[in-house]
């Protein structure tokens, strides 16, 4: 069963730099999978931020696409969400998932809580 | 980018209940559709994918249908653990998006 942790800063100041990773259990990062980072603003919706393969492809939402980036560590089984330029707007929980691909559905990380202010 | 607009906003059942959600996309998604469960502090619980396959685990009282741009989630009868904010999430092209969300609370 694959199990997926969020760590990083639960505060981060304004202009700054939010950077999170994911640790991968139960499966490999090699694997067949899309790992993606999805972000729920408190008491709103849910919004895709985008996602990576294993090769190093990645599709970002437009709407954040000029300040994100994702990476991948596979010795460590890691993948990792980095955006510059925060304001308040970037204050959310923050999950990480695995997409199996478009005829399956996400399987979800706990989240963690990244709060914006200086 | 493709938008998906959930109703109602806030549906107020009893238990024992038949829950009827509605997923209508601005454009065709074909069977490219999910839905999720989620419940205040945790995170989303995949129930359905491809319209309307569920997931390891998930009751049959929970079904999916539809196709296109019409989609409809289906608690037959309402237990007290499915009060909880429904998400519709299409899988057809990239950015995905999911849907504002349904909001199920007891009547």
């Amino acid at each position: 069963q694959v199990q997926l942790l969020e760590s990083g800063p639960g505060l981060v100041k304004p202009s700054g730099t939010l950077s999170l990773t994911c640790t991968v259990s139960g499966t490999s990062i090699s694997s067949s999978n899309w790992w993606s980072w999805v972000r729920q603003p408190p008491g709103k919706g849910l919004e895709w931020i985008g996602e990576i393969f294993h090769s190093g492809r990645a599709n970002y939402n437009p709407s954040l696409e000029s300040r994100v980036t994702f990476s991948l560590d596979k010795p460590k089984n890691q993948f990792s969400l980095r955006l510059t330029s925060v304001t308040a707007a970037d204050t959310a929980v923050y999950y990480c998932a695995r997409d199996p691909g478009r005829s399956s559905g996400f399987d979800w990380g706990q989240g963690t809580l990244v709060t914006v202010s200086s | 980018e493709i938008v998906l607009t959930q109703s109602p906003a806030t549906l107020s059942l009893s238990p024992g209940e038949r829950a009827t959600l509605s997923c209508r996309a601005s454009q065709s998604v074909g069977s490219y559709l999910v839905w999720y469960q989620q419940k205040p502090g945790q995170a989303p619980r995949l129930l359905i994918y491809d319209a309307s396959n569920r997931a390891t685990g998930i009751p049959a009282s929970f079904s999916g249908s539809g196709s296109g741009t019409d989609f409809t989630l289906t608690i037959s009868s309402l237990e007290p653990e499915d009060f909880a904010v429904y998400y519709c999430q299409q899988r057809s092209n990239w950015p995905y998006t999911f849907g504002q969300g349904t909001k199920l609370e007891i009547k």
